[in-house]
């Protein structure tokens, strides 16, 4: 059965680096989208995607996150320079469009600001 | 989007069927009910989505009622790797002409009992 993957599965980074997760949605899939989860809370919405551009964005989402899909497979976020509250799990996850209404999602990145 | 109710956390023993209630007393018309589980340090798995009456899967049944201001969703005989998170998400998938986010609440956090 085909997956989202996510790479890496952690990484850690200081403060004020930048960061770029990397995710291979399901191939055939139309729409793409970032979540985040901080350790205990809920997952929350960042950014979702669609015919190479942003359809949906969250506040969280501010000037220092950036999505990016280079080719036809993989699916970038990008954090310019990270603070520590963006320490969390980061969950891509595609949609196949067509009438289906579920996400895919992938096991995550787990990334450590220090 | 509407407002989802359900509760915190429910423990079952094995091999028990297990029921998980959600409140939406303001469900829209054009809202579908969807189910996510998440285990720890992994992203929410798709279980299950319906609009009315009853849909079955492999894994689960979602039993939604006439006036659909509440659902609940149905785990067979669960055994310890049941042991989840559980999300009812309430909303119009196809919001705006695009494919909408997944709205997350806190859940409820089922523990299966040996």
């Amino acid at each position: 059965e085909p997956e989202v993957t996510q790479t890496p599965s952690h990484q850690v980074t200081q403060m004020g680096q930048e960061v770029i997760l990397r995710c291979v949605p399901i191939s055939n899939h139309l729409y793409f989208y970032w979540y985040r989860q901080i350790l205990g809370q809920k997952v929350e919405f960042l950014v979702s995607f669609y015919n190479n551009e942003i359809s949906e964005k969250s506040e969280i989402f501010d000037d220092q996150f950036s999505v990016e899909r280079p080719d036809g497979s993989n699916f970038t976020l990008k954090i310019r320079s990270t603070k520590l509250e963006d320490s969390a799990m980061y969950f891509c996850a595609s949609n196949p469009g067509q009438g289906r209404h579920e996400q895919y999602f992938g096991p995550g990145t787990r990334l450590t600001v220090t | 989007l509407a407002k989802t109710t359900q509760p915190i956390s429910m423990d079952s023993y094995e091999g028990q069927e297990v029921n998980i209630t959600c409140s939406h007393n303001n469900i829209a018309t054009n809202d579908y009910i969807t189910w996510y589980q998440q285990f720890p340090s992994q992203g929410p798995r798709f279980i299950i989505q319906g609009y009315k009456t009853k849909v079955t899967n492999e894994v689960a049944s979602l039993f939604i009622p006439a006036d659909r201001k509440s659902s609940t969703l149905s785990l067979p005989r669960v055994s310890l790797s049941d042991t989840a998170v559980y999300y009812c998400l309430v909303g119009d998938p196809m919001n705006s002409g695009g494919y909408q986010k997944v709205t997350f609440g806190t859940g409820t956090k089922l523990q299966v009992i040996p």
